[in-house]
This record gives structure tokens, sequence and C-alpha cells, in this order.
């Protein structure tokens, strides 16, 4: 058990609706990153936020938007979605010492989206 | 030509043997990662490094910053190693992180 926890653990939808995806990261941790993960394109960095802060964008489409809240949990809002944003969408958490992308990450069980 | 790519893509080995994977990179990097993924999904840090040489169990992971290359060994391989592996780059500037393919292995008893 990495300390890492996401909710839900499975989400099926339809196209044109919108989901969110929750992470609450290892306790101590600033940092909360998000990955999706599809067939096609394997793991694909989406956005590093920092106690609150976005710190990097990766190759998320401005369909998705990603904030982490004063008590340092995380969401992923994905909108308008789409047959090929079905895949397994990962968080990850780091803190020492710099909770900088460089450090080592600890991974959230996913949530496998479908979307219909 | 991908920033990160990642041999072999598959690999099949017997219980005992030493096994080896490679992950090369393009770009100016501040940390390497190596990654496992279990075939449930989860995804667990293996090792993260910047330089030298690591080990933890019967892993071993090394990087060479120069010719821009890592390997990750796996000594006494068990069947329970069978998952993918997967190389990560932290891009130099610390705003990017780029994954390989991945490896997937199985490890037959």
């Amino acid at each position: 058990d990495s300390g890492v926890t996401q909710t839900p653990k499975h989400l099926i939808t339809a196209t044109g609706q919108r989901v969110t995806l929750r992470c609450s990261p290892r306790s101590g941790d600033l940092s909360v990153y998000w990955y999706q993960q599809s067939l096609d394109q394997g793991l694909q960095f989406l956005i590093h936020y920092y106690n609150g802060e976005e710190r990097a964008k990766g190759n998320i489409l401005e369909r998705f938007s990603a904030q982490q809240f004063p008590d340092l949990h995380s969401e992923l809002n994905l909108s308008s979605l789409e047959l090929g944003d079905s895949a397994l969408y990962f968080c990850a958490s780091s803190g020492w010492p710099t909770g900088g992308i460089q450090e080592t990450q600890y991974f959230g069980p996913g949530t496998r989206l479908l979307v219909l | 030509k991908n920033e990160v790519e990642q041999s072999p893509q598959n690999l099949t080995a017997q219980e005992g043997e030493f096994i080896t994977i490679n992950c090369s990179y393009s770009v100016g990097i501040s940390a390497l990662h190596w990654l496992q993924q279990h075939p449930g999904g989860g995804i667990v840090s293996l090792f993260m490094l910047s330089s030298g040489k690591k080990k933890h169990g019967r892993l071993i992971a090394t990087i060479n910053i120069q010719e821009k290359h890592s390997s990750l060994h796996i000594t006494a391989s068990h069947p329970r190693d069978s998952a993918v592996y997967i190389c990560a780059v932290s891009s130099a500037a610390g705003n990017k992180l780029t994954f390989g393919g991945g490896t997937r292995v199985l490890v037959k008893p």
C-alpha cells in the first residue's frame, strides 16, 4: 500500500459527460502528479501540483483540468468525454526533499475510466 | 524517434535466470526512474537514479549519464517478477516526465 488513495476505482460514463477523479496523497507529501495510461499511448504525464500551485504541465487536453486543495487532495476533471479518453488514470505523490518531479513518486491504485 | 526507448519490448525467462532491461534517452535529465507495473495495474516506483548504481534486493539499476543509458537487472529471477517494467526520465528543467514504452517480463517456473 503506497498510502496514496484514488476514488473511484472504476467509472463508466457516456460520451459528452463530465467526471471528477479524486486523489489523496501520502500524509505529508505536498506534490501530486496525474498520469494517463491508455492502450495505444502508454503512460503520459498530465500535470503536477505542489502545495496548491500548478508546477508543470504535460500532455493535458484543454478539456481536462485539475486542482489541488488546501488539504492537499487533488481532483482531475475530465469534460466533454470522448471514446479515446478511456484509460487508467493514476495519481502519484512525492515529498522529500523538494517534492519535485525528480523525486521518488508513490502511485495510487488508479481509476479505470470507460467512456461508452 | 521517442525521447525514451526501452528494449526489449518483451522478454521471457526461466526462473533463476539473470534479466537485463535497457533504457536509452535522448534529452537532458535530472533523474531517471524505474517503475514496475503488475498485471493488476498497480505501479510501484523501484528506483530513482541521477548517477551510478543502486541495489534493492535482487534488483540493480545503473545509469551512465554520458551515454544517456540505464539498465535494470533482475538477478535470480522468480515468477513473481513477471510484470511490465517502465523507464521514465525527469527533464533537466524539472517540468516534464517522459515514459518509455515498457518491457513486459514473463518469468516461467
